[in-house]
């Protein structure tokens, strides 16, 4: 049963550029939650999502970000016009139910 | 707003010594409280706990909660140089449901050779 999938890994985008972050949750796994970890910080907590559902978006900067969870393919963050500030590392989980989250290994987005 | 509050941020031991970190927390609906393990990657899960005074063990790991005085610890016996890495304790927040967690600033743990 492979793990949380997170592709790119790496990701450098210039400011002004799109970044499109994916996320395959573990089988059987419906609910998909985005984090960001910005350097010296903490993880903090962006949108809950379960197919083509977003459930809490409460995370998450009004403007540029927006997140979706198709009812086929991965889940995806869009971050659209990054900035310097957008460099962090998002991680994704994903959950079955109401209980613990699985963690992918992140996507590191550098902002040139 | 929900709160997670742990300490030490960092603590430097040697090969052997055993170690506690504590979580304190601040929720307004507690259903339970995570502990991950994080080293160059992905957060690793390691315990989950929901009920007071029942520990929970994972070979030389072991945490328990005491929801009166809303705090956690998690123990770690005979460190050794692997169990090096960030410790991260953690609550899911609102009301109900599947929620999104809200994460402590994590315990940086070295351990000496």
């Amino acid at each position: 049963n492979a793990g949380v999938m997170q592709n790119p890994r790496h990701l450098v985008r210039r400011r002004g550029q799109e970044a499109r972050l994916r996320c395959s949750p573990m089988k059987g796994h419906s609910h998909v939650y985005w984090y960001r970890q910005l350097p010296e910080e903490g993880l903090k907590f962006m949108v809950y999502l379960q197919k083509e559902n977003i459930i809490d978006e409460s995370g998450m900067p009004k403007e540029r970000f927006s997140a979706e969870f198709p009812k086929e393919g991965p889940s995806i963050l869009r971050i659209q016009q990054v900035v310097r500030g957008d460099s962090a590392a998002y991680f994704c989980a994903s959950s079955p139910d109401y209980n613990e989250q699985f963690f992918g290994p992140g996507t590191r987005l550098t902002v040139l | 707003e929900d709160k997670v509050v742990q300490s030490p941020l960092s603590l430097v031991v040697h090969e052997g010594d055993t170690v506690t970190l504590n979580c304190s927390y601040e929720v307004t609906n507690f259903r339970s409280l995570l502990w991950y393990k994080q080293e160059k990657k992905a957060p690793t899960f390691l315990f989950m706990l929901t009920s007071s005074g029942i520990e929970k063990k994972s070979g030389r790991l072991s945490s328990i909660l005491d929801k009166k005085e809303l705090f956690s610890i998690l123990n770690i016996t005979a460190t050794q140089t692997g169990d090096s890495a960030i410790y991260l304790c953690a609550v899911p927040f609102s009301g109900g449901g599947a929620d999104g967690l809200t994460f402590g600033k994590g315990t940086h743990l070295i351990i000496q050779p």
